[in-house]
């Protein structure tokens, strides 16, 4: 299994600028998550998924949507870019043991809006 | 409501000797408690976990964490550290499902800094 897989590693937007995080899993997890990782802030939760066709907003979703067509599949989208997007992005899947779910991570993309 | 606190934002031991990062909780009912480990430049990578039972949990790479649910503190332990295990950890925590609350609730990270 190649895990959560994450594109691109790292990219440049001007403000005002928009693109697609892509992430995928080959787990056939059902429960998927995108992350915002700041300096001294730890993780903050975007928006997550509980199965196709279904999300919902986190922490901090505004300036991000998303989608869930496929159970592999969960873009986070940003349309209109602004310098305080500027961070490490985490997408993760996660598995139920029992009644308790464990998280995987993806190796990151980093973003930064100038 | 749900927090977690990790009281060191920095950890720096000697290879060898023996490591702690401490992590604290809050939840209104029973916690799941979790640890994660970050290397430079890649993302979360699961340790171990506390859901019930032994409150001496162990994980991956030697790493085990004590429940002390007096204290409500779940802190990460190992015998001998490596110059290798230089990381960021992250401490998380989840109510019970009857709690009813699915989301993680994560601490903001503790760098540890073994010295060879």
């Amino acid at each position: 299994n190649a895990g959560v897989t994450q594109t691109p590693k790292f990219r440049i937007l001007k403000i005002g600028q928009s693109m697609t995080l892509q992430c995928a899993q080959d787990m056939n997890h059902n429960y998927m998550y995108w992350y915002r990782q700041d300096p001294g802030m730890g993780l903050k939760l975007i928006y997550y998924s509980v199965g196709a066709g279904i999300t919902d907003k986190g922490e901090v979703p505004n300036g991000y949507n998303v989608s869930r067509s496929t159970t592999e599949d969960f873009p986070l989208r940003l349309e209109l870019a602004a310098p305080s997007q500027t961070s490490v992005y985490f997408c993760a899947s996660s598995y139920y043991e029992g009644a308790v779910e464990t998280q995987y991570f993806g190796p990151g993309t980093r973003l930064l809006v100038l | 409501a749900q927090s977690v606190a990790q009281p060191e934002d920095q950890v720096n031991v000697a290879e060898g000797n023996p490591l702690t990062v401490k992590c604290t909780y809050s939840v209104s009912g029973n916690p799941y408690l979790f640890w994660y480990v970050q290397y430079p430049n890649r993302g979360l990578q699961f340790l171990l976990k506390y859901i019930t039972g032994d409150n001496l949990v162990k994980g991956s790479y030697g790493f085990e964490a004590e429940f002390n649910k007096s204290q409500t503190s779940f802190h990460l332990k190992k015998p001998s550290a490596l110059v290798s295990d230089s990381a960021l950890y992250f401490c998380a925590v989840r109510e019970s499902p009857a709690g009813n609350n699915r989301k993680l609730i994560w601490g903001l990270g503790t760098s540890l800094a073994v010295n060879p």
